[in-house]
């Protein structure tokens, strides 16, 4: 079964750093794109990171600059390191995998709470 | 950037059909795909590409495609198809291709 499993969320201080883990278990993480996606309070949901098969990555203009998606093949696992944090950075964080023939996000984590607050 | 813009709120009666919208720019010739998301929940795809269904959504939940809207129809709605839904394109031809809506909330009256 393909689950995704993120931890790291916390509560930190405007400008400090947080590095975000996303477990795979049933599929390897270089096996197709996966992709960050998070939720604000009350808010929809915001794209942010994407890292294809093949080692591409590309950000929401949001986050470009501060955020950083990479992946450790030999842990099968995904990363979001985020640095110089903002109170609007506060929100859900899902790491999400595509599905093999579309891109769309089939498959979701149940997603880590990060809170920017002084 | 490619926007899509879906309305904040729909509502409807058990058993009716419900119809959520996703307006954008040509969207006919893009792939959308939605999600459900109910409280508390990670997002769940309900369709993809347009109107593909992956294993395990009811047939009530379908979507279509054409100009600049895009539709998720739910038929004979049910209470425990009130979530909130998004729709998604992926734009390949930029930087920062994943683009959601803003999300509708689909209540049942």
């Amino acid at each position: 079964e393909l689950q995704l499993l993120e931890t790291g969320g916390g509560l930190i201080q405007p400008g400090g750093s947080l590095r975000l883990s996303c477990v795979a278990s049933g599929f390897t993480v270089n096996s197709n794109y996966m992709t960050w996606v998070r939720q604000a309070p009350g808010k929809g949901l915001e794209w942010l990171s994407v890292i294809y098969a093949g080692g591409n990555t590309y950000y929401a203009d949001s986050v470009k600059g501060r955020f950083t998606i990479s992946r450790d093949n030999s842990k099968n696992t995904l990363f979001l390191q985020m640095n110089n944090l903002r109170v609007e950075d506060t929100a859900v964080y899902y790491c999400a995998r595509g599905l093999s023939y579309s891109y769309a996000f089939g498959y979701w984590g149940q997603g880590t709470l990060v809170t920017v607050s002084s | 950037s490619y926007v899509l813009t879906q309305p904040p709120s729909v509502s409807v009666a058990p058993g009716q059909t419900a119809r959520i919208f996703c307006g954008g720019n040509n969207i006919g010739g893009r792939s959308v795909n939605w999600y459900q998301q109910k409280p508390g929940q990670a997002p769940v795809l309900v369709v993809y590409d347009d109107s593909d269904r992956p294993s395990g959504i009811p047939e009530r939940l379908s979507g279509s495609n054409s100009g600049d809207t895009a539709t998720l129809t739910i038929r004979r709605v049910e209470a425990g198809d009130e979530a909130d839904y998004y729709c998604q394109v992926w734009d390949s031809s930029t930087d920062h291709p994943g683009v959601f809506g803003g999300g509708t909330k689909l209540t049942v009256l």
